[in-house]
Parts: C-alpha cells; sequence; structure tokens
C-alpha cells in the first residue's frame, strides 16, 4: 500500500465550484506539504504544517485554505475554483527530523473549466 | 526571495554519455539541499540529502557533490541509460528549482 495517498486522482470541475483534495500518510510523519506543478515552473508550495496545530502559507496560498484534521490527514480546499488554478497537485510529508526529505503522493490532476 | 535555480532546463544525451547539471541556492542559512528524481506519470522521488558542505553522494552511475559557500550543487551522471530519463529537480528549504529534463537516446 502507499504510504501517502491523494484523493481524488483526476478531478474536473467548473469555475466557481468548491473543491477538496485530501491527503492522507501512514509514514508517521509530522510534516505536511501542499504544492502545485504547473509545466516548466517545477513544485511551488501553497501550504505547510509542521504538525496538527501548525499551519503556514507557503509562496502560493491565495484562493486556497487547508485543514490539517490529524496527523496523518491534511486536506487542501479551493473555495470558489478559477481556471488558473488548472494544474497538478502534490502532497507530500517529511519527518521532523534527519534531513527532511519529502516523500510525495501519487499526484492529483484538477481541470477548472 | 529565496531562488533556487536549475541549469540546463533541459538535456539531450546519447546512451553512454556522462553529464552533469547544477542547482545554485542562497548561500546563507544553509541548512540542506534535496535532489529529487521525477519520472513521467510518476512523484518525485528523493535521491540525495546534502548537508555538509564538501559533501559527495553516491548512488549507483549517479553522484551529486555540495558548496554551500558559493551556493550551488551539482548532479552527474555517469554512462547514462535510457532508463536515466528523467527530470531532476534540487530543493531547498522547501522551495523548488525548475528542474532539469533528461532525455537519454538509445
Amino acid at each position: 500500500d502507499a504510504d501517502v495517498t491523494q484523493t481524488p486522482r483526476n478531478r474536473i470541475t467548473k469555475t466557481g465550484k468548491r473543491i477538496m483534495l485530501e491527503c492522507s500518510q501512514t509514514k508517521g510523519h509530522d510534516r505536511m506539504y501542499w504544492y502545485r506543478q504547473d509545466p516548466g515552473l517545477g513544485l511551488q508550495l501553497i501550504y505547510y504544517s509542521f504538525d496538527v496545530k501548525d499551519i503556514n502559507k507557503g509562496e502560493i496560498s491565495d484562493g486556497y485554505s487547508v485543514s490539517r484534521q490529524a496527523q496523518a490527514k491534511f486536506s487542501l480546499s479551493l473555495e470558489s475554483a478559477i481556471p488558473n488554478q488548472t494544474a497538478l497537485y502534490f502532497c507530500a510529508t517529511s519527518d521532523s527530523w534527519g534531513g527532511y526529505e519529502q516523500f510525495f503522493g501519487p499526484g492529483t490532476r484538477l481541470t477548472v473549466l | 526571495i529565496l531562488n533556487v535555480e536549475q541549469s540546463p532546463q533541459s538535456l539531450h544525451v546519447q546512451e553512454g554519455d556522462s553529464t552533469n547539471f547544477t542547482c545554485s541556492f542562497p548561500s546563507s542559512n544553509f541548512y540542506a539541499l534535496h535532489w529529487y528524481r521525477w519520472e513521467t506519470a510518476k512523484s518525485p522521488e528523493a535521491l540525495f540529502v546534502m548537508t555538509l558542505n564538501g559533501d559527495e553522494k553516491k548512488k549507483g552511475r549517479i553522484s551529486a557533490t555540495l558548496n554551500t559557500k558559493e551556493g550551488y550543487s551539482y548532479l552527474y551522471i555517469k554512462g547514462s541509460q535510457p532508463e536515466d530519463s528523467a527530470t531532476y529537480l534540487c530543493a531547498f528549504l522547501m522551495r523548488f528549482g525548475a528542474g532539469t529534463r533528461l532525455t537519454v537516446k538509445p
């Protein structure tokens, strides 16, 4: 079984709709992250959480919100989706010690029409 | 602004060629630099975590070096194989470079 899972894997939605992307992990890591990937731009950090009570904005948080429901769960919401939020979204986790290498989920491909 | 730059953007080599690419990052407040390998239709996977100036890490035909004083890291692939084709990302403090896309032709 995958250590970091994301649901849904693909989603098509319309402008103005609210959508939630979910991430779960079985690695026991404290730290969780949400990134979006656009062609040619690499991974951009949306939000990160170092533990259940710690939520921080990343580079591109506008238009997004998150919820850390438990150590193992970190959800990303688009309150009112817009077409330029069409992207590939990755959740990642890392431990809170050592080198902090990140372990990525399989990604969610989101299309906003 | 925390900029992580990678070059070149893309690279096409023949099977058996050796190649290298660069990651540059701010040299102040260094903690760790990460290299990831990202194959098409998959998720990025960690290759190396580099923490000390002068670090050299190796995994098979792939190796990496680190210079924290001048703010760069090199990734080397010796004798490239088609299965090395991927995008190679470096990351510094949760900031990722845009990656180097490597294509190895048989």
